[in-house]
């Protein structure tokens, strides 16, 4: 049974408009929830993360968004750039083992494909 | 400040064999963590290590799987007499607090 849940595989947009990626979990224990990206036959590259105790981190183009009580959180994207084109992962933490996070429970993914 | 490395990047198997996989945290990380990609999927934990103990090996298969992480030298993921099943990408992650950085991968091939 999926805990983390990306539910579309693949998404398209315009250079300089808005990406939206979507995630939703069902563990209501999580309490640390992070965004990867991932190019072709590299390692998932951190971009990203928030806080249960927050709803919103923002680093330059990228957002975070967290809503509790609905077990959703979104990433965005403004403005979109081809070279944002990847994999995009959203990952949730729950529990901490001696400091360090614990296991990251990763969603399946969507790829994002920027158009010039 | 070299990122967490992985060897071999790319690993062929015949089934039965065995497939050794290592991973050098990045320095002052002692957390280890291993995970697999199979085709169209995400990534699946396996196992989460610190130094000489294994924390959460939850995710490892109950057979034929292995991991360690010695006080000297890089984790080692192991599997023992490989089958086509196990082809997939093996990554490494370690940290020292919030957030994992991850190697490259391995991506082992099972023929």
């Amino acid at each position: 049974d999926q805990q983390v849940k990306q539910n579309s595989p693949s998404l398209s947009v315009q250079e300089g408009r808005i990406s939206i990626l979507n995630c939703d979990y069902t563990n209501s224990m999580f309490d640390y929830f992070l965004w990867y990206k991932k190019y072709p036959a590299e390692g998932p590259t951190f971009l990203i993360s928030i806080s249960s105790i927050k709803d919103k981190n923002e680093d330059g183009r990228f957002t975070v968004f967290l809503n509790k009580s609905a077990k959703h959180l979104s990433l965005h994207i403004v403005p979109s750039q081809p070279g944002d084109s990847a994999v995009y992962f959203c990952a949730a933490s729950g529990g901490n083992y001696g400091g360090s996070q614990g296991n990251l429970i990763f969603g399946k993914g969507t790829k994002l494909s920027v158009k010039p | 400040n070299a990122g967490v490395m992985q060897n071999p990047r790319h690993l062929v198997r015949r089934r039965g064999q065995e497939a050794r996989l290592r991973c050098s945290p990045m320095k002052g990380h002692s957390h280890v963590y291993w995970y697999r990609q199979l085709p169209e999927e995400g990534l699946k934990f396996m196992v989460y290590l610190q130094k000489e103990n294994i924390i959460d090996e939850s995710g490892m298969p109950k057979e034929r799987f292995s991991a360690e992480f010695p006080k000297e030298g890089p984790s080692i993921l192991r599997i023992q007499q490989v089958v086509r099943g196990d082809s997939a990408a093996y990554f490494c992650a370690s940290s020292v607090g919030q957030g994992a950085y991850f190697g490259p991968g391995t991506r082992l091939t099972v023929t």
